[in-house]
């Protein structure tokens, strides 16, 4: 098992809903990430935190809303999702150094139905 | 930009043949890549990655990959495979901005008995 874990493992909701996608690391790294893998589709990277401060959105859609209180936890904040958005949300942390270049480390994901 | 291409949906083999799954790169730059395996109901799990150095990188589980600057290449490979390596693999470039990783499509595995 990694060390990053996410809750919960699997979510259905309607399109007014509103929910929140947890991610806690136990790793000590400083940068956290937000993907969203759809079939036969590339990873798409959503958000980047990189020492609790937002260094990246890849354009997402406002209905996704991150948030990173402190280094070991990301939120994802649902609401008035699109069926389209049904998808398997992943959670990645990494350590951030200029000098080495670390892999990232994922949690099991959280599986998203929109209805 | 950064982009990896894996040009295969699926590769099938059977067990305890050699397997290769395909990766090509285009960095501005220094390339700086990984492969990931993805099992069932499961994260993501690194297996290697290329820096600098050898062009033969080994990794986890027994596969290795093998860059090739000339092609723009990093498959990867392992020469005999198990009904075990069959999942979701996963080529990935760092960004020079070193906290993004863009990652491929993904080739999904099948080893057959």
């Amino acid at each position: 098992e990694t060390g990053v874990t996410q809750t919960p493992r699997h979510l259905v909701m309607g399109m007014t809903n509103k929910k929140s996608l947890k991610c806690e690391q136990h790793l000590g790294h400083n940068a956290m990430y937000w993907y969203k893998q759809s079939a036969k589709k590339p990873l798409e990277l959503m958000f980047v935190y990189s020492l609790e401060e937002r260094v990246e959105n890849n354009s997402v859609p406002s209905r996704f809303s991150p948030e990173c209180p402190n280094s070991s936890h990301l939120f994802l904040h649902l609401h008035t999702l699109q069926p389209e958005d049904s998808a398997l949300y992943l959670c990645a942390s990494s350590q951030r150094t200029s000098l080495i270049h670390n892999e990232q480390f994922f949690g099991p994901g959280t599986r998203l139905t929109v209805l | 930009a950064q982009s990896v291409a894996q040009p295969e949906d699926q590769v099938n083999v059977a067990e305890g043949n050699p397997l290769t799954v395909k990766c090509t790169y285009s960095v501005s730059g220094n390339p700086y890549l990984f492969w990931y395996v993805q099992y069932p109901n499961r994260g993501l799990q690194f297996l290697l990655k290329y820096i600098t150095g050898d062009n033969l990188v080994k990794g986890s589980y027994g596969f290795e990959a093998e860059f090739n600057k000339s092609q723009t290449s990093f498959h990867l490979k392992k020469p005999s495979a198990l009904v075990s390596d069959s999942a979701l693999y996963f080529c990935a470039v760092r960004d020079l901005d070193f906290n993004k990783f863009y990652f491929g499509s993904g080739t999904k595995l099948n080893v057959k008995p």
